[in-house]
């Protein structure tokens, strides 16, 4: 069946650091890829997608993500995390339309 | 265009009490997604229609769930003799084309809390 895994729950890192958060699906063909974000009281805001082509996807908010068919990995990276990235950031998959999203991780900024 | 809306925003009831909740997708918008987010949790998939038709339903949906959108515009999703376990965030989605890679536009949800 296909599942997504955000390894991290919680990640904190400070203001103007690069961030890193990692996904791995499972699914024998390459799904559609996302990463949405989810701040309080918000809905959940795609900030990119993936789905052939390039493999290095640039998004919103200074936001990419590289698909690695070898791993089965879509992490996302930031070189400059800013505070109004604290939120909660899900991976998800699709191969029919409906999204399998991963358990989230929450990002924390220091200042 | 407003984006996806839902009503209400926030939902407290009885064990036992019916609720219904409303979507209003993106007009022109052929699919609509019902998820259910729990504290804690990814958003987990109910059901979609394409127009009017629902066309998958997951496990998760018991026989006390039933979704409408009997026009192919709003959706409505109704709890019936809702159940403690039942508290979550309901998070409806639109969207085009019905292609997989499409993006799906979130509401802001309807959070649902059953005493």
């Amino acid at each position: 069946a296909q599942s997504v895994t955000q390894p991290d729950i919680h990640i904190t890192v400070s203001e103007g650091a690069s961030l890193e958060l990692r996904c791995n699906y499972s699914y024998g063909a390459t799904p559609y890829l996302f990463w949405y974000v989810q701040s309080p009281g918000q809905g959940l805001q795609l900030l990119l997608k993936y789905f052939s082509g390039d493999t290095l996807v640039q998004g919103i908010k200074g936001f990419e993500a590289e698909f690695k068919r070898s791993q089965s990995s879509f992490n996302l990276r930031k070189p400059s995390v800013h505070w109004s990235d604290a939120a909660e950031y899900f991976c998800a998959s699709s191969n029919t339309g409906k999204l399998i999203f991963g358990q989230g991780t929450t990002l924390q900024v220091k200042p | 265009d407003t984006g996806v809306s839902q009503d209400p925003r926030h939902k407290i009831t009885k064990r036992g009490q019916n609720v219904t909740f409303r979507c209003d997708p993106i007009s022109e918008h052929n699919r609509l997604y019902w998820y259910r987010q729990t504290l804690g949790q990814g958003p987990e998939f109910l059901t979609y229609f394409q127009n009017e038709a629902q066309l998958e339903k997951s496990r998760l949906l018991s026989d006390r769930f039933s979704a409408e959108r009997p026009k192919g515009s709003f959706s409505t999703l109704e709890i019936q003799r809702t159940e403690q376990g039942d508290s979550a965030m309901y998070l409806c989605a639109s969207t085009g084309m019905g292609r997989a890679y499409n993006e799906q536009f979130f509401g802001p949800g309807t959070r649902l809390t059953v005493l």
